[in-house]
C-alpha cells in the first residue's frame, strides 16, 4: 500500500496568516495516462469531510481561492493564504492513483 | 448538485453483517466510481471498496475477504456488505465519490 505521510499534525495559527500542510507519498502517485490524482479533504467535527482539490491542484467548485494545492510526484503541499475561522478541523491528503486508495494521518488546524 | 443519502443499521453484534444503501440524486450510478470510506470514532479515513460504472469491484485488501460492494442502477442506488462484523469495524461509515459524500453512519459493534 502507498503510505501517506503528512507534516505537521498539529498546525496552530493566527487568524489572518497563511498556513500549509505537507503530504508525502512512499512511492510517486504519477499513473499510467500521466495524471496525478492527489486530493486534499477538510473535515470539521461531526461532518463528512468535503473535498477542496483534486488532481493536485485543482479547486473545487465553491472552494474559496485562499486555498491551493501544489507538488508533483512523491510531494504535495496545500497552502491557505490567510487563514479564516471557518477553516478549523482536520485537513487529510488522499492518493487515488494506487489501489487500495490510502489518506495522510490529517492535520489538525486550530486557532491561536 | 449532487447528493447521497446513506442508511442502515446503526447497531450490530459480533459475527453479523453490516448493511448500509446509498442513494444518489443529481447524478446517474452509470457514470462515475463510488467509494466506501469509514472512520473509527477520534481517528483517520480508511478508503473500503469502490464500485465503478460498468459494475467492477475494488476492495482494500485489509478488508476485501469479508466485503461486498454492489449497485442497484434501477434505483440509482449503491451498497455496502459487511460480514463476520468485531468490535474493530465500529467506524462512522460514508458512501461518496469524493467530490460529494453521504451524511455518514455510525455502525456500532458490540455484544
Amino acid at each position: 500500500d502507498v503510505v501517506m505521510t503528512q507534516s505537521p499534525l498539529s498546525l496552530p495559527v493566527t487568524l489572518g496568516q497563511p498556513a500549509s500542510i505537507s503530504c508525502r507519498s512512499s512511492q510517486s502517485l504519477v499513473y499510467t495516462d500521466g495524471n496525478t490524482f492527489l486530493n486534499w479533504f477538510h473535515q470539521r467535527p461531526g461532518r463528512s469531510p468535503r473535498r477542496l482539490i483534486y488532481k493536485v491542484s485543482k479547486r473545487d467548485s465553491g472552494v474559496p481561492d485562499r486555498f491551493s494545492g501544489s507538488g508533483s510526484g512523491t510531494d504535495f503541499t496545500l497552502q491557505i493564504s490567510r487563514v479564516e475561522a471557518e477553516d478549523v478541523g482536520v485537513y487529510y491528503c488522499m492518493q487515488g492513483t494506487w489501489s487500495p486508495f490510502t489518506f495522510g494521518q490529517g492535520t489538525k488546524l486550530e486557532i491561536k | 448538485q449532487v447528493q447521497l443519502q446513506q442508511w442502515g443499521a446503526g447497531l450490530l453484534k459480533p459475527s453479523e453483517t453490516l448493511s448500509l444503501t446509498c442513494a444518489v440524486y443529481g447524478a446517474s450510478l452509470s457514470s462515475d466510481y463510488w467509494s466506501w470510506i469509514r472512520q473509527p470514532p477520534g481517528k483517520g479515513l480508511e478508503w473500503i471498496g469502490e464500485i465503478s460504472h460498468d459494475g467492477s469491484t475494488k476492495y482494500n485488501p485489509s478488508l476485501r475477504s469479508r466485503v461486498t460492494i454492489s449497485v442497484d442502477t434501477s434505483k440509482n442506488q449503491f451498497s455496502l456488505n459487511v460480514n463476520s462484523v468485531t468490535a474493530a469495524d465500529t467506524a462512522i461509515y460514508y458512501c461518496a465519490d469524493f467530490r460529494s459524500w453521504g451524511q455518514g453512519t455510525l455502525v456500532t459493534v458490540s455484544s
